[in-house]
C-alpha cells in the first residue's frame, strides 16, 4: 500500500449505530487530519493530530470522536449521527508542524462516503 | 465566514487553450497557497504551491500567480488537455504560525473540451 488509504470507502448507517472510519498513511508523516466535504461547501477541517497529539478540534460535535494511536493511523468513531452528517470524510497527512515556518502540502486519501439514514 | 473563495463554480475550455482558475482570500496572515485537483471518487491531489515571498511559480503546464495586494491567486494551465478535467481547489495556510491547517475554497469544476 502506498500513500493514504481509507476504509471503508462507503458506509451507510442508522442514527443509532456506532461505526468507525479508518485512515492509514504510508508516507512517514507526523501530522494527520480529518476533513468533511459536504455538497457545495468547502472542505471543513475537523481534527488535526501532530505527532499523535490532537492540536485542533474545529468545534466538531461530540458524536464524532477521533483517535490517533500512532503517527500512521487515524480513526474517526461515529455514534448517534444525524442525517446532515452525511458527507464525504477525507483523511490527509503531512510532515509534522513544529516551531517556525511550515510549508507542507497535505496528501489525501480517497475518502469515505457516509450516508446516515 | 469563508476565508478562501472560488467564485466560479465551473469553467469550460477548448483543448489546447489556456485555462485560468481564480481564487480570492480575505485573511492577510495567509502566506502559503496551494492548488489541488480532484477527480470523482478520489481524494484531492496536490498540484502546485506558492509562498508569499514569490509572485509566480511554474511547474510544467501549470503556473500559479499570487497578487498579495489584491489577495488573489490564479492557476494557469496551458495548453489545457482533456485529462485536466476535474475539480480544482484553492487552499491557504498561515505557514508562519508553524501550523499547516489548510483553508479550502469550494472548488471550480474545469471541463476541457476535446
Amino acid at each position: 500500500e502506498t500513500g493514504v488509504t481509507q476504509t471503508p470507502r462507503h458506509l451507510v448507517m442508522g442514527m443509532t449505530n456506532k461505526k468507525s472510519l479508518k485512515c492509514e498513511q504510508h508516507l512517514g508523516h507526523n501530522a494527520m487530519y480529518w476533513y468533511k466535504q459536504s455538497a457545495k461547501k468547502p472542505l471543513e477541517l475537523m481534527f488535526v493530530y501532530n505527532f499523535k497529539e490532537q492540536t485542533e478540534n474545529n468545534s466538531v460535535p461530540s458524536r464524532f470522536s477521533p483517535e490517533c494511536p500512532n503517527s500512521s493511523h487515524l480513526f474517526l468513531h461515529l455514534h448517534t449521527l444525524q442525517p446532515e452528517d452525511s458527507a464525504l470524510y477525507l483523511c490527509a497527512s503531512s510532515q509534522g508542524a513544529s516551531s517556525g515556518r511550515v510549508y507542507n502540502e497535505q496528501f489525501f486519501g480517497p475518502g469515505t462516503r457516509l450516508t446516515v439514514l | 465566514d469563508q476565508q478562501v473563495k472560488q467564485n466560479s463554480p465551473s469553467l469550460s475550455v477548448q483543448e489546447g487553450r489556456i485555462s485560468i482558475l481564480n481564487c480570492d482570500y480575505t485573511n492577510s496572515m495567509f502566506d502559503y497557497f496551494l492548488w489541488y485537483k480532484k477527480y470523482p471518487a478520489e481524494g484531492p491531489t496536490f498540484l502546485i504551491s506558492i509562498s508569499s515571498i514569490k509572485d509566480k511559480n511554474e511547474d510544467g503546464r501549470f503556473t500559479v500567480f499570487l497578487n498579495k495586494s489584491a489577495k488573489h491567486l490564479s492557476l494557469h494551465i496551458v495548453p489545457s488537455q482533456p485529462g485536466d478535467s476535474a475539480v480544482y481547489f484553492c487552499a491557504a495556510s498561515e505557514a508562519l504560525t508553524g501550523a499547516n491547517n489548510l483553508f479550502f475554497g469550494t472548488g471550480t469544476r474545469l471541463t476541457v473540451i476535446p
